[in-house]
């Protein structure tokens, strides 16, 4: 089967840094991707990683451990604008997400 | 410019009936997915589509189905043995069901029962 675990909600201030962890069991692997959902939109596609390590894109990274089936987004210099879901996705065919982490950035 | 279009943006559903949303691509993608989510939840799967004229249930068809008799055409029925189809329906594609590409997402459907 498939399961992906994250936080429901999460909550930082404008500036800081958060990380917003995934963890997940899936029957078939071929990378791991992070999305961002704002309220009432689709998701747009933020990352990717297929092999372990860390993945840098400017103000977001991700990481990727397989063997421990784990991954983290990390967001630095919060803006307000970063507030809304954040959904990990993985599997092979089957493309699954997990419950999403709802991030609220205050001032 | 290339995309993924869903309509309508809103739907009604009265009680018995079936209603069909669309979900049309042009980027030549071979692969395609619906999902259904609920306030304040993640995406659950319901059906994906590889290949034209192939598909399979995801984790929630039950009162759902598709067909694909077209690469550019993926349309989800909601039937009338799904009790609770109030939610918000995105349709995916992704270049290969294997890739590892991104899924692209089209703006979405919310359905509502009268």
């Amino acid at each position: 089967g498939q399961n992906i675990d994250q936080p429901t909600e999460m909550t930082a201030t404008e500036g800081a840094i958060v990380q917003i962890n995934c963890t997940y069991q899936t029957s078939g692997f071929n990378g791991l991707f992070w999305y961002q959902q704002h309220a009432g939109e689709a998701p747009t596609f933020l990352s990717y990683n297929v092999l372990d390590g860390l993945e840098e894109k400017g103000r977001f990274s991700s990481f990727l451990s397989r063997s421990k089936g784990y991954s983290y987004l990390l967001l630095k210099e919060l803006q307000m604008k970063d507030s809304a879901s954040y959904l990990c996705s993985t599997g092979f065919q089957k493309l699954v997400f997990g419950t999403g982490t709802r991030l609220l950035v205050s001032p | 410019d290339g995309g993924i279009t869903q309509s309508p943006k809103y739907l009604f559903r009265k009680e018995g009936q079936n209603v069909t949303l669309s979900c049309e691509q042009n980027l030549n993608h071979d692969a395609m997915y619906w999902y259904r989510q609920d306030p304040g939840q993640g995406l659950r799967l319901i059906y994906y589509s590889q290949i034209v004229n192939d598909f399979q249930k995801g984790d929630i068809a039950e009162g759902y189905s598709v067909s694909r008799e077209k690469k550019e055409s993926f349309p989800l029925t909601v039937t009338s043995a799904q009790k609770n189809p109030t939610a918000f329906y995105l349709c995916a594609s992704r270049r290969d069901p294997s890739s590892n590409q991104p899924q692209h997402f089209g703006d979405g459907t919310r359905l509502s029962i009268l």
